[in-house]
């Protein structure tokens, strides 16, 4: 079993409408989670940091359930500049911290 | 331009060949990560120094591969005798350790593609 598994899409939405990204991670201990973003043939890029009571920024959310070992993210009125890979990552314990544990990535077009 | 570079950004080496990256972190950076992503799939982790200490490296890191931070500043990752399925981007990334180590940057990648 992967240690973060992703749906990878891909995902096709027209302009305005909400999209929802889940992802699951296997190791409950897990603390820090993230949601970065890649564009096609880009370095990845932190969207927003995922803490226990959910929270938003601008038009994306991201909740994270603990108990379902589950994190999603929403994204409102979808823009095309929205067109992207969305990659679930959770930071691995031990040994100091700092590595990252990434998703396989869902894709995301948004159509005009 | 003060985000992490690396270079080169492409590298066509043919099979058995040795090939050479180097990544300059966020200057104040005192973590530099090494990533591997290869066609849809997410980066996956290579290894990690803190200052010049190579503090974690993962078992995809086989014996052909050796990553060096001489002074805690660059670091030049090295795959000897390559192989096609070494082809992959990869990925450097900094981070201020301490508080924020999952707080990573990361440099624009070196697309290696070994024929």
């Amino acid at each position: 079993r992967k240690e973060v598994e992703q749906d990878p899409g891909p995902f096709n939405v027209p302009e305005g409408a909400t999209v929802a990204f889940n992802c699951t991670y296997s190791n409950s201990a897990s603390q820090s989670f993230f949601w970065y973003r890649q564009d096609c043939r880009k370095e990845p890029k932190l969207l927003m940091s995922v803490y226990s009571s959910g929270n938003e920024d601008g038009r994306f959310t991201a909740q994270l359930n603990r108990a379902s070992q589950y994190i999603s993210l929403l994204i409102r009125d979808s823009k095309l500049s929205d067109s992207a890979t969305y990659l679930c990552v959770v930071g691995a314990l031990g040994n100091q911290g700092g590595k990252l544990i990434f998703g396989q990535g869902t894709e995301l077009s948004v159509k005009p | 331009d003060t985000g992490v570079s690396q270079d080169p950004r492409h590298k066509i080496t043919k099979r058995g060949q040795n090939v050479t990256f180097r990544c300059d972190p966020i200057s104040e950076h005192n973590r530099l990560y090494w990533y591997r992503q290869t066609l849809g799939q997410g980066p996956e982790f290579l290894t990690y120094f803190q200052n010049e200490a190579q503090l974690e490296k993962s078992r995809l890191l086989s014996d052909r591969f050796s990553a060096e931070r001489p002074k805690g500043s660059f670091s030049t990752l090295e795959i000897q005798r390559t192989e096609q399925g070494d082809s992959a981007m990869y990925l450097c990334a900094s981070s201020l350790g301490g508080r924020s180590p999952y707080e990573q940057y990361f440099g624009p990648g070196t697309r290696l593609t070994v024929t």
